[in-house]
């Protein structure tokens, strides 16, 4: 079982490249977000999906597009890269289970673009 | 809206001090909160539910609907308590995280 896992765990893109983020959760958790860590900003919720085939934006989505074609994988994709989207990126998957809520959070990417 | 604020970017205590890291929150609904922890380059993990009214590492934190707070608290703190912390609001779907407070505990 290895929970949330995310790929790679660093990136260096130029201005204008694009590139996918992947994120793979193993616990049939049917829900899954993505969000990006910015010092003094906290978490910020970009993308979340509560199931296959349905996805919906979070706090900040412009730049970003993601889909979820199976309950194991949500991928992030940068369309063109800008240096405001340098930042460090957490997949999460959820479940609520007995009335509780679980999160649970991948390793990060740290991308930089320059 | 959901919305998670944390007042203070940065704390500072000395070892067995006390420490209180404050969160307020605003939902219109009723609120599930979280408190999660970041340990240097490490992944954010969950040290705190509300409704499970439990102590994790010492730490405690009680939901006050009146002034709309769940403030983290800890009696005496330890060096390995150095860490960042997030307060997180659970509304209908999305879980949405404060700014953060960097926790540093002196020796």
């Amino acid at each position: 079982n290895a929970g949330v896992t995310q790929t790679p765990k660093f990136q260096v893109l130029k201005t204008g490249q694009s590139m996918t983020l992947q994120c793979a959760q193993d616990m049939n958790h049917e829900y899954m977000s993505w969000y990006r860590q910015d010092p003094g900003m906290g978490l910020r919720l970009i993308h979340y999906s509560v199931g296959a085939g349905i996805t919906d934006q979070g706090e900040v989505p412009n730049g970003y597009n993601v889909s979820r074609s199976t309950t194991e994988d949500f991928p992030l994709r940068l369309l063109s890269a800008a240096p405001s989207q340098t930042s460090v990126y957490f997949c999460a998957s959820s479940r609520t289970s007995g009335g509780t809520y679980e999160q649970y959070f991948g390793p990060g990417t740290r991308l930089t673009v320059t | 809206a959901q919305r998670v604020t944390q007042p203070e970017k940065l704390l500072s205590v000395f070892k067995g001090a006390p420490v209180e890291l404050k969160c307020n929150y605003s939902y219109s609904g009723s609120p599930e909160l979280f408190w999660y922890v970041q340990y240097s380059r490490q992944r954010l993990q969950l040290l705190l539910r509300h409704i499970s009214r439990e102590s994790i590492k010492g730490f405690t934190a009680d939901l006050n609907k009146g002034e709309t707070s769940f403030h983290l608290k800890k009696p005496f703190a330890q060096e390995e308590d150095s860490a960042m912390y997030y307060c997180a609001l659970k509304g209908a779907q999305k879980l949405v995280f404060g700014q953060g407070t960097r926790l540093t505990i002196n020796p």
